[in-house]
């Protein structure tokens, strides 16, 4: 059961511009939702995160907005830049259980 | 403090075999979580262990077990290994289960030929 959904498999963004990677989830449940970024031979590192009582939190080049009734969530990056192509993943859990991973989405980010 | 660490890093098995990997979590940490990881599919959470015991399971076949020693350090066990079983596996720490961030090793991939 695919409880949380990214559709894009893939986005290409110029650098200094914005990219924009977007999240679904079908468990109205969940209240912690967290990006992880992945580089080719290591593990995903953690991001950025927010809870279900706020719709922003921001870190820098970072901020990731939350839509519960949309049942959405998105990450911004502004302005990206080429040391940020990676494989981003939405996660979401609730009450401390496990968490559900999107399929990721590949972000290049071109020079 | 030292990350996560996973070993070994790579690994080729051949089909019905068994495999062990495993996992030392960042110092401190009681929580260890397993994904696996294959393309297209993201990470598929298998099983989250704390204290020794196991707190949550996926979706896996039972072929897919686990186990966590009282030092936290964990191991998973594929056996009769299937040629679908080749992915990248993927441990996963954090201090505890109430906490929310969880921290990665590197992973292991496992080639079933």
């Amino acid at each position: 059961d695919q409880q949380v959904k990214q559709n894009s498999p893939s986005l290409s963004v110029q650098e200094g511009r914005i990219s924009i990677l977007n999240c679904d989830y079908t468990n109205s449940m969940f209240d912690y939702f967290l990006w992880y970024k992945k580089y080719p031979a290591e593990g995903p590192t953690f991001l950025i995160s927010i809870s279900s009582i706020k719709d922003k939190n921001e870190d820098g080049r970072f901020t990731v907005f939350l839509n519960k009734s949309a049942k959405h969530l998105s990450l911004h990056i502004v302005p990206s830049q080429p040391g940020d192509s990676a494989v981003y993943f939405c996660a979401a859990r609730r009450n401390n259980n496990d968490m559900r991973f999107g399929a990721g989405t590949r972000l290049t980010v071109k020079p | 403090k030292a990350g996560v660490t996973q070993t070994p890093r790579y690994l080729i098995k051949t089909r019905g075999q068994q495999v062990t990997l495993s996992c030392s979590p960042i110092s401190g940490h009681r929580s260890v979580s397993w994904y696996q990881q294959t393309p297209g599919q993201g990470l598929q959470f298998l099983f989250e262990y704390f204290s020794e015991t196991q707190r949550n399971k996926g979706n896996f076949p039972g072929r897919f077990s686990g186990r966590q020693f009282s030092n936290s350090r964990s191991e998973m066990n594929v056996s009769t290994l299937e040629l679908g079983d080749s992915a990248l596996y993927l441990c996963a720490s954090r201090l505890a289960r109430s906490t929310d961030t969880q921290y990665f090793g590197p992973g292991t991939r496992l080639t079933v030929l």
